[in-house]
């Protein structure tokens, strides 16, 4: 079974420090793997995803993530924090049935906070 | 550009009331979703559909029922509200098909249920 985690429920970095929120994941085949972001009171929005065209995935607002096979891990990173980045961010996995659509499995988020 | 609106965004009921939530795509996706999101719980699905006329359970599905008569509508019922069904409820859809978009999934703004 399709499993996801998120080490963190929150973490607090300062403006222009180095941002890493951790996910791992349980696949039996091959992932696609994704990231969302939440602003307060908002949907989700898709930041990146991951469908093994390339290891390290570039998304919206200079984020990017980084696929390990062996770690089983892809964690998501930006260089220098934004305060506009202060929001929540889910990892999320689906497996690929030979075509068919596959459900979005969700992490249980990490809260951002950003300080001046 | 709507793309995923639902209906009410805030609702309040008393325990044992009915109401059903709507959730209306523009983008002529085949697949649609309701989750339900709690605090430290990320986001877990209550049921889905992969086309008109048919629908699914999910991971949580007991005390919700949903029916997709029409390919752009998805709604979610509630016959009998109880109090452990204070959440905040998102509707999500996707496209059927191969290629880059496939599998990512585009969210409403949520409607958030406090049953009394």
């Amino acid at each position: 079974a399709q499993s996801v985690t998120q080490l963190g429920s929150h973490v607090s970095v300062s403006e222009g420090a180095l941002v890493l929120l951790r996910c791992n994941y349980s696949s039996s085949v091959p992932p696609y793997l994704f990231w969302y972001v939440q602003y307060p009171n908002q949907g989700l929005q898709l930041l990146l995803k991951y469908t093994s065209a390339a290891t390290l995935v570039k998304g919206i607002n200079g984020f990017e993530a980084e696929f390990k096979k062996s770690e089983t891990s892809f964690h998501l990173t930006k260089p220098s924090a934004h305060m506009s980045d202060a929001a929540e961010y889910f990892c999320a996995v689906s497996e690929d049935y030979g075509g068919s659509q596959g459900n979005l499995i969700f992490g249980k988020g990490t809260k951002l906070s950003v300080k001046p | 550009n709507a793309g995923v609106t639902q209906t009410p965004k805030f609702r309040v009921l008393k325990t044992g009331q009915s109401m059903t939530l709507l959730c209306a795509q523009d983008m002529n996706h085949e697949y649609m979703y309701w989750y339900r999101q709690d605090p430290g719980m990320g986001l877990r699905l209550i049921h889905y559909s992969v086309g008109e006329g048919t629908t699914a359970k999910g991971e949580v599905p007991d005390g919700y029922n949903v029916s997709r008569l029409k390919k752009q509508n998805f709604l979610l019922g509630l016959e009998s509200a109880a109090p452990s069904q204070t959440s905040v409820y998102f509707c999500a859809s996707s496209y059927s098909g191969s290629g880059i978009a496939k599998n990512i999934q585009y969210f409403g703004a949520g409607t958030r249920l406090s049953v009394l």
